[in-house]
């Protein structure tokens, strides 16, 4: 059945490295999100995509953290430099708008350490 | 404006009986709201959602009740099973914003625990 794939699954990597995790939507898909989840502040949007235009990434650090669509199956999400409160579960949903409704379907996530 | 408050944060029940979740919102132009189930180590998942213009909707052993005028709504578990234990993200979203798409506001999420 179509699934959200995200990789890396898991990363541990050391303050100052740049981070990149990519997602592929579910094929016809039109929206993208990326969330963060960590206990602290539970999930939160970082940045979304329609039809692989921008419409929001007012959650995002602007100065660390980069979101792009390069076509229509992949998304990645960049963080240069990484710090160590960058540690979380970050995850990819996607959805297709149809009318009013929208479900978004999330990936299984990438578990970023940062040390 | 924007929060989405849930509780309570965390919940134990025994087989067989009533998980019930609350969440609270502010901002009365949410007209779409959600409830999400997340096991460990896994993405969140939908699990049942309501529109404002229905006071409950049920789905199986899952019931969406909700209150317009007190902005509130809830997700009642009936004959709760222990396959069920896992965590429960309310959210809402404005979906007749087009400018806004679909952006959910999430609450706090509910860890529930059902015991055999």
């Amino acid at each position: 059945d179509a699934r959200v794939t995200q990789t890396p699954r898991h990363k541990v990597t050391e303050m100052g490295q740049e981070v990149t995790m990519r997602c592929q939507p579910i094929l016809g898909h039109n929206t993208v999100f990326w969330y963060r989840q960590t206990m602290m502040q539970g999930l939160e949007l970082l940045a979304y995509f329609r039809n692989r235009a921008p419409l929001d990434d007012s959650g995002m650090p602007k100065d660390r953290f980069s979101a792009e669509m390069p076509d229509a199956t992949l998304a990645t999400l960049k963080i240069q430099p990484s710090e160590p409160r960058d540690s979380a579960v970050y995850f990819c949903a996607s959805g297709l708008l149809i009318g009013y409704e929208e479900t978004q379907y999330f990936g299984p996530g990438t578990r970023l350490l940062v040390l | 404006q924007q929060q989405v408050k849930q509780s309570p944060q965390s919940l134990i029940v025994q087989k067989g009986g009533i998980s019930i979740i609350n969440c609270a919102y502010e901002n009365t132009a949410f007209d779409y709201f959600p409830w999400y189930q997340q096991f460990p180590g896994k993405g969140p998942a939908l699990l049942i959602a309501i529109r404002p213009d229905v006071s409950e909707k049920k789905e199986g052993r899952f019931t969406i009740s909700f209150n317009k005028s007190a902005k509130q709504f809830s997700l009642h578990i009936m004959d709760s099973q222990p396959g069920d234990s896992a965590t429960y993200f309310c959210a809402a979203s404005t979906l007749q914003d087009k400018a806004a798409g679909n952006k959910l506001t999430f609450g706090g999420g509910t860890r529930v625990l059902v015991k055999p």
